[in-house]
């Protein structure tokens, strides 16, 4: 199974920052096809990302993705309130589907 | 709206059953392939299963093969995950995802929110 390692754990950022997340695979993602997540406490997560760099509906474009192969980031160029979360990467090339354990963005 | 509402969570004995639901609505839910995902207390995400559109093709988690088993009833807009043998592991909020299109099970695009399911004696 493809393993994803994020980094950093957690990121302590202040509203206005820009917020740089980690996504590494064990192999490379077939055909590029990594999605990211984000999750609220006590929320249900919610899509971000797919196909490493498409907006999911109503994601603003503060949100961004990139890399190929074996190497993503999301990069929240300006960090709202609404923002601080954990977002977890998943890549959906090879069965077993499988996430990243997450990068909590808090608040310094 | 897209909507999808889990139920049947609740405590089960080690070693026991339990089936989880998922109703939804506010789509076509027979073009859309479904999964589920689940989430220990305080961890990461763990991909379940998937069933395709008809429900004639389904996929698993090696963790879970030969435990649980996902159906889907079209007519009546609901998916299931039977689960067997159920250990202290198994003990998760379960969420019930949609897929995103035809060419694209594992990105899910909607998600229910949850249902608990607590494994102990």
């Amino acid at each position: 199974e493809i393993v994803l390692t994020q980094s950093p754990g957690t990121l302590s950022l202040s509203p206005g920052e820009r917020a740089t997340l980690s996504c590494r695979a064990s192999q490379s993602v077939s055909k590029n096809y990594l999605a990211w997540y984000q999750q609220k406490p006590g929320q249900a997560p919610r899509l971000l990302m797919f196909g490493i760099s498409t907006r999911a509906s109503g994601i603003p474009d503060r949100f961004s993705g990139s890399g190929s192969g074996t190497d993503f980031t999301l990069t929240i160029s300006r960090l709202e309130p609404e923002d601080f979360a954990v977002y977890y990467c998943q890549q959906y090339g090879k069965l077993p589907w499988t996430f990243g354990q997450g990068t909590k963005v808090e608040i310094k | 709206e897209v909507q999808l509402l889990e139920s049947g969570g609740g405590l089960a004995q080690p070693g026991g059953s339990l089936r989880l639901s998922c109703v939804a609505s506010g789509f076509t839910f027979s073009t859309y392939a479904m999964s589920w995902v689940r989430q220990a207390p305080g961890k990461g995400l763990e991909w379940v299963s998937a069933i395709n559109e008809s429900g004639g093709k389904t996929y698993y988690a090696d963790f879970v093969k030969g435990r649980f088993a996902i159906s889907r009833d079209n007519s009546k807009n609901t998916l299931y995950l039977q689960m067997s043998s159920l250990g202290a592991e198994d003990t998760a909020v379960y969420y019930c995802a949609k897929g995103y299109s035809s060419s694209y099970y594992g990105i899910f695009d909607y998600w229910g929110q949850g249902s608990l399911v607590t494994v102990s004696s």
